[in-house]
């Protein structure tokens, strides 16, 4: 079954803190995981995405790490930021992001000022 | 900015009754897809087009749904005969074709059946 498991439900993190989500994935044929970042009353808005074939990737404050053997890969938000409060997704997709994206459940993150 | 619209943001019915909702992709973006989620929960994917060709459809899509996109432009998402089970958000989202391309969602409509 296509399953993405996604943890903490819910997470608060003093600003300037690190807030790390992890998610667990069983379908070894996903070779796509973006991070969606949403807003209440918004839609889901890309926030970082990574493929297979590489163990991390950086875009400012934001860093995947990606195990390929665990099925794991986990969100970083460095240094995190009042204005980072939102609901974070991981997802995965077969065939790039072109195609179904499977969602986790969701993370709440608070980050308190 | 013309990023992805769908209309209408709200809608509260009665169950049984008919709902229609639409969706206007961002232009020159060849795939449509369209997402269900519930309060709590991440999205669910329900179907996708490229252009007007639906090409996948998930088993959440029911015989009481359905989705078409006409001229590869809008699409509309008609459930009948709603029910309370399919209170939700419901999320269009599109994309350019290619397997590196990002999917960017709209802010969706809320549907509420009592």
């Amino acid at each position: 079954q296509q399953q993405v498991k996604q943890s903490p439900q819910s997470l608060i993190v003093q600003k300037g803190g690190i807030s790390i989500i992890n998610c667990a994935y069983e379908n070894t044929a996903f070779d796509y995981f973006p991070w969606y970042q949403q807003f209440p009353g918004k839609g889901p808005a890309l926030l970082i995405a990574i493929r297979p074939d590489v163990s991390e990737k950086k875009e400012g404050r934001f860093t995947i790490s990606f195990n390929k053997s665990a099925k794991q890969f986990s969100l970083h938000i460095m240094d995190s930021q009042p204005g980072d409060s939102a609901t974070y997704f991981c997802a995965a997709s077969i065939g790039g992001s072109a195609r179904q994206l499977t969602f986790g459940s969701g993370t709440q993150l608070t980050v308190l000022p | 900015d013309t990023g992805v619209s769908q209309n209408p943001r709200h809608k509260i019915t009665k169950r049984g009754q008919n709902v229609t909702f639409r969706c206007d992709p961002i232009s020159e973006h060849n795939r449509l897809y369209w997402y269900r989620q519930t309060l709590g929960q991440g999205p669910e994917f329900l179907t996708y087009f490229q252009n007007e060709a639906q090409l996948e459809k998930s088993r959440l899509l029911s015989d009481r749904f359905s989705a078409e996109r006409p001229k590869g432009s809008f699409s509309t998402l008609e459930i009948q005969r709603t029910e309370q089970g399919d209170s939700a958000m419901y999320l269009c989202a599109s994309s350019l074709g290619g397997q590196r391309k990002t999917q960017y969602f709209g802010p969706g409509t809320r549907l509420l059946v009592l």
